[in-house]
């Protein structure tokens, strides 16, 4: 597509259930990216794929937090028994190869708000 | 790991007037600092980028200096246009450009 997509754009979530958080990168981008973005403040890194290969995940906060990419397209991430303070808006962005510097690209990002 | 701080939060100027954002970050090995744009409800937008082997980088009305020494880097909007305002992160990253650390962001508002 012309752009990264994610779904759901919005998401709310009572405390406990578990979230399933998609990104669509750009076709034939070889890396996808996660951050999450508090409000009011900058996105942080949560973790890294290059193709299929998860090569960092040093961002993830708990072990609640898991993400895949099974076949080096799609990615999803998911979120365990949410909590409060997992509200934030999830952005994704993919880029053509590793080094591509000034080539990353954002999606508009799902906002979880967990209750 | 790398630490970024980022000033103003806010920023209010008049339209045609110059805005400046102040970076600095901590980690000496870092090379690699982006300026993103961010309008509600999007995702953020790369607008300049500039690499540590150079001082100063411009684009039209948007300019980036970087002092290595110092380990701050500023951006500087000119002619400033109401479709400047946003949110604006600067960002520093390590060799491999797969991780970048963002600063908290400037809410710029230029006034028509």
């Amino acid at each position: 597509g012309a752009g990264v997509s994610q779904s759901p754009r919005y998401k709310v979530a009572k405390r406990g259930q578990d979230v399933a958080l998609r990104c669509d990168p750009i076709s034939g981008h070889v890396s996808l990216f996660w951050y999450q973005q508090a409000l009011g403040q900058g996105p942080e890194f949560l973790t890294y794929f290059q193709n299929e290969a998860q090569l960092d995940k040093s961002g993830l906060p708990s072990d609640r937090f898991f993400a895949e990419r099974p076949e080096g397209s799609v990615s999803t991430l998911k979120i365990q028994r949410t909590q409060q303070e997992d509200s934030a808006v999830y952005l994704c962005a993919s880029s053509f190869d590793v080094g591509m510097m000034g080539g990353y690209t954002f999606g508009s990002g799902t906002r979880l708000t967990v209750v | 790991g790398e630490n970024v701080e980022q000033h103003p939060s806010t920023l209010s100027v008049q339209e045609g007037d110059s805005a400046v954002i102040k970076c600095t970050y901590s980690d000496s090995a870092s090379n690699y600092f982006p300026w993103y744009k961010q309008e509600l409800g999007k995702g953020p937008q790369l607008i300049i980028d500039i690499r540590s082997n150079v001082g100063e980088k411009k684009d039209q009305r948007i300019a980036v200096t970087l002092n290595k020494t110092a380990k701050h880097f500023s951006l500087h909007i000119t002619e400033t246009q109401p479709e400047d305002s946003a949110v604006y992160f600067c960002a520093a990253s390590l060799n491999n450009f797969n991780k970048f650390y963002f600063g908290s962001g400037t809410k710029l508002n230029v006034k028509p």
